[in-house]
């Protein structure tokens, strides 16, 4: 099992529309949760950090964490083609507090 | 305000050749990691070094080694390079173990 898991994709949504995206980690004592969003030939830049069971929301992105059910999600809403790109969560655990996991990724495309 | 910084941005080597990537940030971060990623793969952690003096394997170390110079320098080496690590390469830091990671520009290694 790997330690953090998102569907690979596409994902295609309508512009307008939220666009919803979900990750699953198997290290139950994680502390720190990040998504990250990725252009083609590009880095991963910093969209949203989560530490606390709920919601946090930043503009049209809300992130998720149920740490109970070990589940991580990011909601965009208002969904723009600018959006269109590759999402990767990543976790921090708390055995080995320095280590960042990344899933593999979700591509989200957004169709005018 | 240069962030992260990866040298070189692409390189191409023969197959038992050997090389090393730099990698320096200049954000006084404590924490450095280097990630290698895959069509479809997301990110992989190769190695990190969670503070000056340390270094740990990370998910798919095999066929590299690491040297954190000092607080800013972390450089990652392959000994003798193999077309399965054809990739892109990226360095990132990280300001504490809870923290987020920023990302350099990547290295796009191709070995033929």
């Amino acid at each position: 099992q790997k330690e953090v898991e998102q569907n690979s994709g596409p994902l295609s949504v309508p512009e307008g529309a939220i666009a919803s995206l979900n990750c699953t980690y198997s290290d139950r004592v994680s502390q720190s949760f990040f998504w990250y969003r990725q252009y083609s030939g590009k880095s991963p830049e910093l969209i949203m950090s989560i530490y606390s069971n709920g919601d946090k929301e930043d503009g049209r992105f809300t992130a998720q964490l149920n740490k109970a059910s070990q589940y991580v999600s990011l909601l965009i809403r208002d969904s723009q083609p600018s959006d269109s790109a590759t999402y990767l969560c990543a976790v921090r655990g708390y055995s080995s507090a320095s280590k960042i996991i990344f899933g593999s990724g979700t591509r989200l495309s957004i169709r005018p | 305000n240069a962030g992260v910084t990866q040298t070189p941005k692409f390189q191409v080597l023969k197959t038992g050749q050997s090389m090393t990537l730099q990698c320096a940030q200049d954000m006084n971060h404590n924490s450095m990691y280097w990630y290698r990623q895959d069509p479809g793969m997301g990110l992989r952690l190769i190695y990190y070094s969670a503070s000056e003096g340390t270094t740990d394997k990370g998910e798919v170390p095999n066929g590299y080694n690491v040297s954190r110079l000092n607080k800013r320098e972390f450089s990652l080496r392959l000994e003798s390079a193999a077309p399965s690590q054809t990739s892109v390469y990226f360095c990132a830091s990280s300001e504490s173990v809870q923290g987020e990671a920023f990302f350099g520009q990547g290295t796009r290694l191709t070995v033929v």
